[in-house]
C-alpha cells in the first residue's frame, strides 16, 4: 500500500498568511495526487487534483505542485473561510489512501 | 445540482450487520465509478470501496474484504454497502464519494461526497 505523510499535522495562521502544506507518497505516484479540505461536521471538498488541476469553483489562491512523491498545497493568502482540515489522497493505485490531515487553525 | 444522500446508519452490535444506501440525483448515476470513504471520530479519511458504472469491477481495503460488499442499482440511482460482521473499528461516518473519472480522465478523484452516515457498533 502507498503510504501518504503531510506536515505538519497542524499549524497556526493569520488571515493574509501564504500556507504550505506538504504530502509525502512511499512510492512515486505521478501526478495521481488529490487535496481536500474539511470544516468540521461536513463532508470533504475537492480542491486540486492531479496534483495542480484547480478543481472548478475553487479559489486560484489555492495552488498544488509535484508530481513524483513529494507534493505541495499553497494557500497564497489565508482567508478567514480557509480554516479548515487539508487531506491529500493519492489516485495512483488501490487501495486509494490518505494523508492523515494537517489542521490550519487561526493564531 | 448533484445530490448524494446517505442513509441505514445506527447503533448495532458486534458481530452484527447493517447496510447502507446513498440516493444519487441530479447527474447520470450510471456513468460514474462510486466509492464509500469512512472517518472514525475525530480521526482521517480512510477510502473503503468502490464500483465500476456497470458493477463490473469492485475493490476493497484489505480491512473489509470478506465483510462488506459494494453494489449498485442504476435503475434506482443507487449505491449501497452491505455490512456484514461488524467490529467496534468499523466505527465511523460513512461517505458516498462520486469519482470525476469522466470528467477529468483522472480516477478516483471524488468530486461529490454525500453529507455521511454514522455506524456505530457497541455493544
Amino acid at each position: 500500500d502507498i503510504q501518504m505523510t503531510q506536515s505538519p499535522s497542524s499549524l497556526s495562521a493569520s488571515v493574509g498568511d501564504r500556507v504550505t502544506i506538504t504530502c509525502r507518497a512511499s512510492q512515486s505516484i505521478s501526478n495521481y495526487l488529490n487535496w481536500y479540505q474539511q470544516k468540521p461536521g461536513k463532508a470533504p471538498k475537492l480542491l486540486i487534483y492531479a496534483a495542480s488541476s484547480l478543481q472548478s469553483g475553487v479559489p486560484s489562491r489555492f495552488s498544488g505542485s509535484g508530481p513524483g512523491t513529494d507534493f505541495t498545497l499553497t494557500i497564497s493568502s489565508l482567508q478567514p473561510e480557509d480554516f479548515a482540515t487539508y487531506y491529500c489522497q493519492q489516485s495512483h493505485s488501490i487501495p486509494l489512501t490518505f494523508g492523515q490531515g494537517t489542521k490550519v487553525e487561526i493564531k | 445540482e448533484v445530490q448524494l444522500v446517505e442513509s441505514g446508519g445506527g447503533l448495532v452490535q458486534p458481530g452484527g450487520s447493517l447496510r447502507l444506501s446513498c440516493a444519487a440525483s441530479g447527474f447520470t448515476f450510471s456513468s460514474y465509478w462510486m466509492s464509500w470513504v469512512r472517518q472514525a471520530p475525530g480521526k482521517g479519511l480512510e477510502w473503503v470501496a468502490n464500483i465500476k458504472q456497470d458493477g463490473s469491477e469492485k475493490y476493497y481495503v484489505d480491512s473489509v474484504k470478506g465483510r462488506f460488499t459494494i453494489s449498485r442499482d442504476n435503475a434506482k440511482n443507487s449505491l449501497y454497502l452491505q455490512m456484514n460482521s461488524l467490529r467496534a473499528e468499523d466505527t465511523a461516518v460513512y461517505y458516498c464519494a462520486r469519482d470525476s473519472s469522466i470528467l477529468t480522465a483522472y480516477y478516483n478523484v471524488f468530486d461529490y461526497w454525500g453529507q455521511g452516515t454514522l455506524v456505530t457498533v457497541s455493544s
